[in-house]
């Protein structure tokens, strides 16, 4: 299938700090970028995404940001705080895939009080 | 379940036995997607539809089949050619037209080989 990476694999941060998580990804058509959010015993949910004629977007404290050229988009999150805790996961739409999205790995990001 | 449900919620297989769980949506979604999610392995996928009547393998489909007679429906049958089909199911849907991508997710079905 198709390569998407996504670092780091776990990410730990005191509440009220920034957190970065990279994905990157082989297919240069890609043209979706979104980003799920799943917490512990329950299903992911969308929490943001971007389409490929946008280089940023912001929602509150979390961002996404987009380089076409070097096939990477990043999830920002700023002022954490516990509930905040889950596993995230990139999950870049592959043309060859239809409209299937093709998931990382997912990186759990642990907040601490 | 948000428009998309899964049955059961655990289940439970011999060795040797097909088993088959249930993905209902009525979202009036045009897609429907099965993923297996292992730990650290992210969602993997099985298999995905984007019309009735026919459907795709996706990168792990080898012992699995699908079928998609109606929209709202789409199981998928672990077969017994599937040599570790101990993980969590997922099944997804999303619509196909107008650049909206974002799946809904159902709450998922655990599979345990007993």
């Amino acid at each position: 299938g198709e390569n998407v990476e996504q670092h780091p694999s776990t990410l730990s941060v005191q509440e009220g700090d920034s957190a970065v998580i990279k994905c990157t990804y082989s297919d240069s058509a890609s043209n979706y970028f979104p980003w799920y959010k799943q917490e512990l015993g329950k299903r992911p949910q969308l929490i943001i995404d971007i389409r490929s004629n946008v280089g940023e977007k912001k929602d509150q404290r979390i961002a996404v940001t987009l380089n076409k050229t070097a096939k990477h988009f990043s999830l920002h999150i700023t002022e954490t705080q516990p509930e905040d805790s889950a596993v995230y996961f990139c999950a870049p739409l592959i043309n060859q895939a239809g409209t299937a999205l093709i998931f990382g790995k997912g990186t759990t990001l642990s907040v601490s009080s | 379940d948000g428009g998309i449900t899964q049955s059961p919620k655990y289940l439970f297989r011999k060795e040797g036995q097909n088993v088959t769980l249930s993905c209902e949506q009525n979202l009036n979604h045009d897609a429907m997607y099965w993923y297996r999610q292992d730990p650290g392995q992210g969602l993997r996928l099985i298999y995905y539809s984007q019309i009735v009547n026919d459907f795709q393998k996706g990168d792990i489909a080898e012992g699995y089949s699908v079928s998609r007679e109606k929209k709202e429906s789409f199981p998928l049958t672990v077969t017994s050619a599937q040599k570790n089909p101990t993980a969590f199911y997922l099944c997804a849907s999303s619509i196909v037209t107008g650049r909206n991508y974002g799946y809904t997710f159902g709450s998922g079905t655990r599979l345990t080989v007993v």
